[in-house]
């Protein structure tokens, strides 16, 4: 009930295209999804994050959608750019636990 | 700049070597966390701490072993009990126990020969 599931595991976009990376989850206790970059050799940095209450959040190029029915929220990168290309986690909460997350999707935009 | 720093970025150990990673941060923040990633195994918790003189295992603690002796500082010990040690480390914290916004050090990759 603690996991989150996340897919693919990796995803080859051309540049200017979109990136759909996909999460779901079973606790339905949980209460934040927040979303990861991590370039290579780096720390992961929040990227963006969404709250049940809400069925999409957009910044900039970045969308969060969430389906609290099907437990499923997905990231979608519009416009992919090359500077894009890293890995993205999915990770979940409910409120004074522990984060979750998701196993991770590399991500390469082809120019 | 506040942040998170870890050292060292690099680090070679033999067999059998106990190894301490250090993590510090000047954010204030109550909480800090060790996670290890492997590749396509995602971001697993070892140990974190939600305040000063005290700590938690996470799921993988097996032959590690942390302290907390001051608010700013996290160092985590990887024992020669540890049976994989070669890994990416990272340190993180958050403003309180529980937050959902984590602040990561860069990482610390050790190798184990």
């Amino acid at each position: 009930q603690q996991q989150v599931k996340q897919s693919p595991q990796s995803l080859i976009v051309q540049k200017g295209g979109i990136s759909i990376i996909n999460c779901a989850y079973e606790n339905t206790a949980f209460d934040y999804f927040p979303w990861y970059q991590q370039f290579p050799g780096k720390g992961p940095a929040l990227l963006i994050a969404i709250r049940p209450d809400v069925s999409e959040k957009k910044e900039g190029r970045f969308t969060i959608s969430f389906n609290k029915s099907a437990k499923q929220f997905s990231l979608h990168i519009m416009d992919s750019q090359p500077g894009d290309s890293a890995t993205y986690f999915c990770a979940a909460t409910a409120y004074g636990n522990k984060l979750v997350f998701g196993a991770g999707t590399i991500l390469r935009v082809k120019s | 700049d506040g942040g998170i720093t870890q050292s060292p970025k690099y680090l070679f150990r033999k067999e059998g070597q106990n190894v301490t990673l250090s993590c510090e941060q000047n954010l204030n923040h109550d909480a800090m966390y060790w996670y290890r990633q492997d590749p396509g195994q995602g971001l697993r918790l070892i140990y974190y701490s939600q305040i000063v003189n005290d700590f938690q295992k996470g799921d993988i603690a097996e032959g590690y072993s942390v302290s907390r002796e001051k608010k700013e500082s996290f160092p985590l010990t990887v024992t020669s009990a540890q049976k994989n040690p070669t890994a990416f480390y990272l340190c993180a914290s958050s403003i309180v126990p529980g937050a959902g916004e984590l602040f990561f050090g860069e990482g610390s990759r050790l190798t184990v020969l």
